[in-house]
């Protein structure tokens, strides 16, 4: 069974702060990774996509893969209150389905 | 730009009665894939088409039956609904497999 492990949370960081979301994935031979954020009673919606170990930046979001330590994060600068929702990891399965497993979830509020 | 487009949004069956949930996207994506969402159980695939004319079984598929009706439309069919089936129904779609999701707003389904 692939696992996909976030800490729930939720995790309250200031307005203006630094927001740092982790997730780490058991498929070793996983080549896909996403980041979805869902606001309360929504669906969800892509924010990144990351295939390659590193940092991937689009705006105030960064990506960063550890493929190695199988591990993959989302970093919000400057984060704003519109920022509050549940952030979902996913991981594309190997072997060729590409189905990712989702992640729980955590919870971020951004506090004024 | 419609993107995803679930219907209906809410619906509410009684314990044995069958029902069938539409969904169609208009992004010429060729893989769509039905989910189910619970409080702390996180997003569960129930079946998927990785292309027009094939679909197959995702990780809990038992109660439900699927149709690729065309490239456009994924219809989840519940033949006898039980009260397990009281969830959030989330219909998505992407171009190709290892491709990030678009997903639909949701069908809010009760089983009383």
């Amino acid at each position: 069974q692939k696992e996909v492990e976030q800490n729930s949370g939720p995790l309250s960081v200031p307005e203006g702060a630094i927001a740092s979301l982790n997730c780490t994935y058991s498929d070793r031979g996983s080549q896909s990774f996403f980041w979805y954020r869902q606001y309360s009673g929504k669906s969800p919606e892509l924010i990144m996509s990351i295939y390659s170990n590193g940092d991937k930046e689009d705006g105030r979001f960064t990506a960063q893969l550890n493929k190695a330590s199988q591990y993959v994060s989302l970093l919000i600068r400057d984060s704003q209150p519109s920022d509050s929702a549940t952030y979902l990891c996913a991981v594309g399965a190997s072997g060729g389905s590409y189905i990712p497993t989702f992640g729980r979830g955590t919870s971020l509020i951004v506090h004024p | 730009n419609a993107g995803v487009t679930q219907t209906p949004k809410f619906q509410v069956l009684k314990t044995g009665q069958s029902m069938t949930l539409q969904c169609a996207q208009d992004m010429n994506h060729n893989s769509m894939y039905w989910y189910r969402q619970d409080p702390g159980m996180g997003l569960r695939l129930i079946y998927y088409s990785a292309s027009e004319g094939t679909t197959d079984k995702g990780e809990v598929p038992n109660g439900y039956n699927v149709s690729r009706l065309n490239k456009r439309e994924f219809s989840l069919r519940l033949e006898s609904a039980a009260p397990s089936q009281t969830s959030v129904y989330f219909c998505a779609s992407s171009e190709q497999g290892s491709d990030g999701y678009t997903f639909g707003s949701g069908t809010r389904l009760t089983v009383v």
